[in-house]
């Protein structure tokens, strides 16, 4: 079975411009769910999908934000980038009450 | 609010030796997950171990297994025999259970294991 893809692996932008990754689960997966890694902040909860729904969101700001489409693929945009947004986003699948599997990430530098 | 503690920023173990990492966490939860995950230099989180609190019986996976003190609030991972290959971040986390409606993990700050030649 296909582990949890990501894509980009790796994305370069300038403050002020958007940004989409991508994530896919892996397959009978229906939650999925955001972190981010920074080394000053550790691992952070963005937000979690399931059945094209967001069931919980962490403390984020609204450029941050995710949709899921009928086939559970995630995809999480931030609008108006900061310097500060440069980060690993990580993408997790579960089935429910279960531990999650990570994707390899998505490394985005914000110049 | 959960909060998970680990209070070992770096540590360092001979091969084929053992280590202990700790995990400490705060909840008032009465049901709930905790795991060790293993993110190595590729940046690929991959979980180690799993421990269901409701469980008295401590976790193992092979050369893994952990302290679980569920008064204490305390998670510790023993790592027995270790390779090169267990170099690597490890965080501990925690997620409540719900009945399937918070997927949310909470981690630690994560330790440091170099496992030296």
């Amino acid at each position: 079975k296909a582990g949890v893809t990501q894509t980009p692996r790796y994305l370069i932008k300038t403050r002020g411009q958007q940004v989409t990754l991508s994530c896919s689960p892996i397959s009978g997966h229906r939650s999925v769910s955001w972190y981010q890694q920074t080394p000053g902040q550790g691992l952070q909860f963005l937000f979690e999908y399931f059945s094209e729904t967001q069931r919980n969101k962490g403390n984020f700001p609204g450029r941050f934000s995710g949709r899921q489409f009928s086939n559970s693929r995630s995809e999480m945009n931030v609008s108006t980038l900061e310097l500060g947004d440069s980060a690993l986003y990580l993408c997790a699948s579960s089935l429910p009450d279960n531990e999650q599997f990570f994707g390899p990430g998505t490394r985005l530098t914000v110049l | 609010a959960q909060t998970v503690t680990q209070s070992q920023p770096e540590m360092s173990v001979q091969e084929a030796e053992t280590v202990t990492l700790s995990c400490t966490y705060d909840t008032s939860e009465n049901n709930y997950y905790l795991f060790w995950y293993k993110q190595p230099p590729s940046r690929q989180m991959i979980l180690v171990i799993r421990q269901e609190a409701y469980k008295q019986q401590n976790a193992t996976e092979n050369r893994f297994s952990v302290n679980f003190q569920k008064a204490a609030k305390s998670f510790s991972l023993k790592i027995s025999d270790s390779q090169l290959g267990d170099t690597a971040m490890y965080f501990c986390a925690f997620m409540k259970h719900s009945g399937g409606s918070n997927y949310k993990l909470t981690f630690g700050k994560g330790t440091l294991l170099t496992v030296n030649p």
